[in-house]
């Protein structure tokens, strides 16, 4: 099984500070053949679902706010929130979908320093 | 617009089979690409992933419940149920089914449900 590990496992940022969030796993996540990171990142608010917000590693998805960003490739990723906004503190995931058991990273608390 | 919603017993107890239901409106499972995952959470946990169905019937487990675990589609009814046998409390979780992006080879889950709580105790 692919291993996803974060770090930290909580983070606290002042209001329009930024947030980095570092993904790493156990191998790499890259593949070859179309030079694809198969790595996305969730975030859950408290109470709620899990949101995709970036896929690809980089891509983000549809309505998400250009303040969020996702960096890095094969084993080692960043989820980088350039400004932070109170609407934000949530739990960061990482997850890897590049072998079938789709393995989840443990969580990052966000909050608001 | 999609939505799914899920739907099953709130409190099993210790060896009872979980049935849930993923309702879901907005695609279609007969389309080629498309897919439902499942999903938990126990209480203050990360997720973990437990299986996918896709268009064509495959299935896909998470290995360490393989063994406890079933999916099924009525693709005319738009209802994924998934089936976890052998319940123990260590299973107490929220439960959630998600849209799987509607492209073959690419299994990110971009719409969730609220999800259902299910509690194990005697």
């Amino acid at each position: 099984d692919i291993v996803m590990t974060q770090s930290p496992d909580s983070l606290a940022v002042s209001l329009g500070e930024r947030a980095t969030i570092n993904c790493k796993s156990s191998q790499s996540v890259l593949y070859t053949s179309n030079n694809k990171n198969y790595l996305g990142w969730y975030q859950q608010k408290p109470g709620q679902p899990p949101k995709l917000l970036i896929s690809w590693a980089s891509t983000r998805e549809s309505g998400v706010p250009d303040r969020f960003s996702g960096s890095g490739s094969g084993t080692d990723f960043t989820l980088t929130i350039s400004s932070l906004q109170a609407e934000d503190v949530a739990v960061y995931y990482c997850q890897q979908c590049y072998d079938r058991t789709y393995t989840f990273g443990q969580g990052t608390r966000l909050e608001i320093k | 617009q999609i939505t799914l919603k899920e739907s099953g017993p709130t409190l099993l107890k210790p060896t009872q089979t979980l049935t849930l239901a993923c309702s879901f409106s907005g695609f279609s499972l007969g389309t080629s690409g498309a897919g439902v995952g499942w999903i938990r959470q126990p209480p203050g946990r990360a997720l973990e992933w437990l299986a996918f169905i896709y268009w064509d019937d495959e299935k896909r487990y998470s290995p360490s419940l393989k063994s406890r675990l079933t999916v099924t589609k009525d693709t005319s009814k738009n209802q994924v149920v998934l089936t976890m046998t052998n319940m123990d409390p260590v299973d107490t979780a929220t439960y959630y089914c998600a849209h799987k992006v509607g492209l073959r080879g690419v299994n990110y889950m971009d719409v969730w449900g609220k999800g259902t709580t299910v509690t194990v105790s005697s």
